[in-house]
């Protein structure tokens, strides 16, 4: 069964710093799709980057990288160059191929910038 | 932005009672999907669906239903609510499915409790 394991309930970092958000995941399919979104206060969830099983390359988009270890099954969030509107829930999420377009989720990691 | 809208965007009912909440698109995607988010749980899929009439269960779809009779609405009923129902309830939409990049979008929420 697919599973979602986010390990930090919350971080605190200061802002211009790097971050690192962690996602492990666990899934017996070859092929599937991870994500990450953002939920701001507001409540919206907001789609980040995806990464999908056959990439070669980590995704990037802007600040936003993934960092895809297969071998270990690891999709860590690195946002470079912390801003205060990163203060947020970030979610991590995946997709298999197998289970007819069903995305499950993480429970999330609370990220705190600091000014 | 896609078009999606949640109604209603709050409801407070008591437990017994029916309610049914409504996720409306106009992108015209194939895949709807219903998850509610809880503390310390993410988000949970409840039910999703990958056509008219197509509709299969998530991880917690026990004591809630749904119907999607035409491409652009996707209802989810609690048929008897209970204060265990009390929750932020999403609804989400995607293109396509299995691995392909592909993005859900979500809407903008359902805040419901259950007295």
């Amino acid at each position: 069964a697919q599973k979602i394991t986010q390990t930090q309930p919350g971080m605190f970092v200061q802002e211009k710093e790097a971050v690192t958000l962690d996602c492990t995941y666990d899934t017996s399919d070859q092929s599937y799709g991870l994500f990450w979104y953002k939920q701001p206060s507001s409540g919206e969830m907001i789609f980040l980057i995806y990464q999908g099983s056959y990439d070669e390359q980590n995704a990037t988009e802007g600040r936003y990288s993934l960092n895809f270890q297969k071998a270990r099954k690891s999709a860590n969030l690195v946002i470079s160059a912390s801003q205060l509107g990163d203060s947020a829930m970030y979610f991590c999420a995946m997709r298999e191929a197998s289970s007819a377009s069903k995305i499950i989720f993480g429970s999330g990691t609370r990220l705190s910038i600091r000014p | 932005d896609a078009g999606i809208t949640q109604s209603p965007r709050h409801k407070v009912t008591e437990t017994g009672t029916p309610v049914t909440l409504r996720c409306h698109q106009t992108e015209n995607h194939r895949y709807m999907y219903w998850y509610r988010q809880d503390p310390g749980h993410g988000l949970r899929l409840i039910h999703y669906s990958y056509g008219v009439k197509d509709t299969d269960k998530g991880e917690v779809s026990d004591g809630y239903s749904v119907s999607r009779s035409k491409t652009e609405d996707f209802l989810l009923t609690l048929e008897s609510a209970t204060s265990s129902q009390t929750s932020v309830y999403f609804c989400a939409i995607s293109e396509y499915g299995g691995s392909s990049y592909n993005e859900q979008f979500f809407g903008p929420g359902t805040r419901l409790t259950v007295l």
